[in-house]
């Protein structure tokens, strides 16, 4: 595609529920990435996969956050039991590679309420 | 990690050139400098980017002085639709992507 996709562009689960946020990166991208965005906020880094391979698991706030990544291509990001406080808007961006001169493209996001 | 600072928000009149700073203190050698701009409801998009001196593109300048420990992004006659967030990021070149975009600059443009 043209752009980095996300899916589902919004999502409402029931607290204690597992929800699975997927992200389609531009073709081509060895790097991903996942941000979190609360309201009012900034961007908080969550994961970073080069390839399948996630060097970077540092920014995943508890053990109920997971992701993986599949053929170099499509990432989920998995939140098992969600929480009140997991409501947020959930980022996904690639990159050509991991250059620090080399610009992100950013999904929609993903709107995900828990109540 | 190399902390930014910018200013939490700026309003500009339509037709005005915008300037906005960011400091960052700590940045190191190899870092980049690259700046982001959102809109409501959508992800980042990228602006600019730049070491050292001055980069030009047809959205936008960024100055960086020679001592890299701030930058300027330079909005030329900013139209209402320049209303948004603007993130200053120091991108480390040993990881090659920014752990936190911090609450950036808020932009409102009026006419």
């Amino acid at each position: 595609g043209a752009g980095v996709s996300q899916s589902p562009s919004n999502k409402v689960t029931e607290k204690g529920k597992d929800v699975e946020l997927r992200c389609d990166p531009i073709s081509g991208h060895t790097a991903l990435y996942w941000y979190r965005q609360s309201l009012g906020q900034g961007l908080e880094f969550l994961i970073y996969f080069q390839g399948n391979s996630a060097p970077d698991k540092s920014g995943l706030p508890s053990d109920r956050f997971s992701a993986e990544r599949t053929g170099g291509s499509v990432s989920t990001l998995t939140i098992q039991r969600t929480q009140q406080e997991d409501s947020a808007v959930y980022l996904c961006a690639s990159s050509y590679d991991r250059a620090a001169n080399t610009e992100a493209f950013f999904g929609q996001g993903t709107r995900l309420t828990v109540v | 990690l190399a902390k930014t600072t910018q200013p939490i928000s700026m309003d500009s009149y339509e037709g005005q050139e915008v300037n906005i700073t960011c400091s960052h203190n700590n940045i190191a050698t190899n870092d980049y400098i690259t700046w982001y701009q959102q809109f409501p409801s959508q992800g980042p998009r990228f602006i600019i980017q730049g070491y050292k001196t001055k980069v030009t593109n047809e959205v936008a300048s960024l100055f960086i002085p020679a001592d890299r420990k701030s930058s300027t992004l330079s909005l030329p006659r900013v139209s209402l639709s320049d209303t948004a967030v603007y993130y200053c990021l120091v991108v480390p070149s040993n990881s090659g992507y920014a752990l936190n975009f911090g609450k950036g600059t808020s932009l409102l443009v009026t006419p």
